[in-house]
């Protein structure tokens, strides 16, 4: 099977502009998580997607949005970018059908934002 | 909600001695543990896992833990380290009352010295 794919893996922006991070599950995971990691942070959860619809959401503001396609893949949005957000982009994906279910990671996007 | 401790952002072991990571958390339902490990530029690799069941949890690369409710505690440890060991590992809990988002610890950074 194959791994969680991210793309972009790099990527450079300036302050205002916004950004579009994807993320494809492995096959047959329903539920996509995405994590913002920064070294003052550590690993945040932003928000989780199951089935299209979001399940759980973490503590950022309106600026970070996400959406989930039919196909189980899963957008990030940022807009109105500021220098702190900056940052490694995690996206996970699970069956999410049970508890205790792992998560399986992507390899990230690097957002730079200048 | 959840919470997790990890004692020890940087632990530097000799190459074949014993690994200990410590691992606290906070639950107030019976929790899902999990260890990661994280390369540098890579995405998060899982270790192991407890649901439910024993509590020694053997995982890949030599790795094992044990859950110990009365000290709310799951130390990752490894009876001989290896120079590829070098990484950094991450603690994390989820449990059914919080949707089972995922509560990261802040990372513990490994050194293996020759």
């Amino acid at each position: 099977k194959a791994g969680v794919t991210q793309t972009p893996r790099y990527l450079i922006k300036t302050r205002g502009q916004q950004v579009t991070l994807s993320c494809s599950p492995i096959s047959g995971h329903r539920s996509v998580s995405w994590y913002q990691q920064t070294p003052g942070q550590g690993l945040q959860f932003l928000f989780e997607y199951f089935s299209e619809t979001q399940r759980n959401k973490g503590n950022f503001p309106g600026r970070f949005s996400g959406r989930q396609f039919s196909n189980s893949r899963s957008e990030m949005n940022v807009s109105t970018l500021e220098l702190g957000d900056s940052a490694l982009y995690l996206c996970a994906s699970s069956s999410g059908q049970t508890v205790g279910y792992e998560q399986y990671f992507g390899p990230g996007t690097r957002l730079t934002v200048t | 909600a959840q919470s997790v401790t990890q004692l020890g952002s940087h632990v530097s072991v000799s190459e074949g001695a014993l690994v200990l990571l410590r691992c606290n958390y906070s639950s107030s339902v019976p929790p899902y543990l999990f260890w990661y490990v994280q390369y540098p530029n890579q995405g998060l690799q899982l270790l192991l896992k407890y649901t439910t069941g024993a509590t020694l949890v053997k995982g890949i690369n030599g790795f094992e833990a044990e859950f110990k409710k009365s000290e709310t505690s799951f130390h990752l440890t490894k009876p001989s380290a290896h120079m590829s060991d070098a990484a950094e590992y991450f603690c994390a809990v989820s449990a059914a009352n919080t949707g089972n988002q995922f509560y990261f610890g802040t990372g513990t950074s490994l050194t293996v010295i020759p």
